[in-house]
């Protein structure tokens, strides 16, 4: 599976944006960029996904390197309800077993200060 | 349902029984994905199921550990002889395909506790 580095803890202020950073040196041409985070005692949950171009949607942006060696979540005005652990997730797609197959990493634990 | 249901919520077992988790994916959700939380720690893939076949078992940590997948619907993860590193949260997950740019769900979890 192609790995992602992120940095192991961000920390943020309320209403400040947050960029959160994933180093994805060994992704292959057809593997899209998930971002998933998790609050304190939950399941994970979806917040962003894209291939090549830059995406938003109603809780985040994601900002894709033009080699799509690496790519950045943007939470535009941080909340104390985001604070939760990112994980930056490249979803296979060369095929086989593996397809589609999610593989968490230790992810981006983001505090944010009132 | 709504979302993925799992259950029990917690479960509390002693060392050396099996014991048994169930998943109720989304309806019509092809794909149900099961993965293990130990404390602090992030999350280690176990198995998915794409209908009822699992592609890929990779991650079952021993023998002791079996799940199944029946109408490509609930799943099952069974346990035997529990140990006391076997004591996590179990979380499962469901997408629509195990395409490339489909979201998974997750359920709340089963806090599994082996004393």
């Amino acid at each position: 599976d192609a790995k992602t580095t992120q940095p192991n803890s961000m920390e943020s202020n309320e209403e400040e944006p947050v960029h959160l950073p994933c180093n994805h040196s060994t992704i292959s041409g057809t593997d899209y960029i998930h971002w998933y985070r998790q609050l304190p005692s939950q399941g994970p949950e979806y917040v962003i996904h894209g291939l090549t171009s830059n995406v938003n949607n109603r809780m985040a942006s994601l900002a894709i390197a033009e080699d799509r060696k690496s790519s950045t979540l943007i939470l535009h005005r941080a909340t104390l309800r985001d604070a939760a652990v990112y994980y930056c997730i490249l979803r296979d797609g060369a095929g086989g077993t593996s397809y589609g197959k999610l593989t968490f990493g230790q992810g981006t634990i983001l505090t944010v200060h009132p | 349902g709504a979302g993925v249901s799992q259950s029990p919520s917690n479960k509390v077992t002693e060392k050396g029984k099996d014991v048994e988790l169930r998943c109720d994916p989304i309806s019509g959700h092809t794909a149900l994905y099961w993965y293990r939380q130990s404390l602090g720690q992030g999350l280690e893939f176990l198995i998915y199921f794409q209908g009822n076949s699992a592609p890929d078992k990779s991650g079952l940590p021993s023998d002791r550990f079996s799940a199944e997948r029946t109408g490509g619907s609930v799943s099952t993860l069974t346990i035997q002889r529990t140990q006391q590193e076997d004591s996590a949260v179990y979380l499962c997950a469901s997408s629509l395909d195990r395409g490339r740019s489909t979201e998974a769900f997750f359920g709340q979890g089963t806090r599994l506790t082996v004393v």
